[in-house]
Order: structure tokens, then sequence, then C-alpha cells
């Protein structure tokens, strides 16, 4: 039973534009949602985070919007470069302790 | 800081057989989790150790076991092996002891595991 969801296997973009993943979740229990970046032979990066008791967290090109009622976050990154290109996963939490990840999104950013 | 280090990074097993892999953390982090990825399927929990004790665990067979040392360093077996096995797997860290909203993993490289 997956409990979150990445429901677009791949994404391609034009450098420069905007790139839009994103992710759903069943548990109302979740209170805690992090997205992670993964390059090819490497582990899962850490990218943003963000509480339920926000609805947008930023850091530099990344922003992370969350609407709890539709139980629905999204990975916005403006602008998009070649470098970004990668695999991201979403993952939610209700304990602190046990993530549960999504299947992830393949972004390619065309230069 | 030294980040998370998995051994070995490949293996190749044959059906029958068992597997161990090992994973240490980062310095000062007590929770270590062991993760299965395969295409398609993403990240799957599989269990989550905190100072020596199995604190959560996924919803894999019995085949599928963990353990943690005193030093934080775990172990992960895989007993009787079966071609559907074969997948990445990562550890990851972290402190442990935050609440909700507070935590966050850390990955290792993974290891590659092949079940011919």
């Amino acid at each position: 039973d997956q409990q979150v969801k990445q429901n677009s296997p791949s994404l391609s973009v034009q450098e420069g534009r905007i790139s839009i993943l994103n992710c759903d979740y069943t548990n109302s229990m979740f209170d805690y949602f992090l997205w992670y970046k993964k390059y090819p032979a490497e582990g899962p990066t850490f990218l943003i985070s963000i509480s339920s008791i926000k609805d947008k967290n930023e850091d530099g090109r990344f922003t992370v919007f969350l609407n709890k009622s539709a139980k629905h976050l999204s990975l916005h990154i403006v602008p998009s470069q070649p470098g970004d290109s990668a695999v991201y996963f979403c993952a939610a939490s209700a304990s602190g302790n046990q993530f549960y990840f999504g299947t992830g999104t393949s972004l390619t950013v065309i230069p | 800081k030294a980040g998370v280090t998995q051994t070995p990074r490949y293996l190749i097993k044959t059906r029958g057989q068992q597997v161990t892999l090992s994973c240490s953390p980062i310095s000062g982090h007590r929770s270590v989790s062991w993760y299965q990825q395969t295409p398609g399927q993403g990240l799957q929990f599989l269990f989550e150790y905190f100072s020596e004790t199995q604190r959560n665990k996924g919803n894999f067979p019995g085949r599928f076991s963990g353990r943690q040392f005193s030093n934080s360093r775990s172990e992960m077996n895989v007993s009787t092996l079966e071609l559907g096995d074969s997948a990445l797997y990562l550890c990851a860290s972290g402190p442990g002891t935050g609440g909700a909203g507070s935590e966050k993993l850390f990955f290792g490289s993974g290891t590659q595991l092949s079940v011919l």
C-alpha cells in the first residue's frame, strides 16, 4: 500500500523554465514532508522540507507547497538548470522517525 | 564529518545464498534505517534501529533482518536469497531523537545486490 505517490515517472523541462514535481499522500497523520534528489550511483540527498503547520517553504530556487486538504505537495524549481537533472523523491513522516517515500520522478532539464 | 558509509558497493549472489550488508552512520547519529530501491517501487522501508533496538519495521518477510551495534553501526542480513531481492539497498542515518518536523535522513551510496 503506497501511502506516498508520485504519479509522474518522468518530466522534461527546458533550461530556465519552471519545473513542477507533484506528490500525493493518503495518510492524514503525516505532518512532515521532505524532498530528496538522487543522482545515479549515489544515495538520495536532502533538498527541502516542510512542516504541516506551513503551506510554503522556500530555499533559493526551490519552493515546496503543501495543500493539506488535498493531501498534495509540490516542488517548484525556478529557474531549472541542467544540473537539476536527477530523480526526485518526496517523503512523509508522522512520527519523525519512519519515513515513507514515493516512487520518484525523473527530471530532465534540456539545455 | 564523514558521511554514511555502506559496504560493499556491489554484490553478486545466487539464489538460496545469504548476504550481509554493512552501514556506518554519521558520527553521533543513533538512528539507522534501511531501504530497498527497485525500479518503479521507489524506496521501500525495511526497518529502523535506534540505540541497538529495532524501533520501526516495514512490511518485508522475515528473511530480511538487521541489527545495530553499540557504536551505532548496523548490518542487514537477507537469507535464502530470491531473484526479486535484486535491488539497491540504502542505509540512512539520523540523530533519531528529534520530534516530528525536525528530523531528516542522510543516505549512503547504497549496496547494489544482484541475485542470479
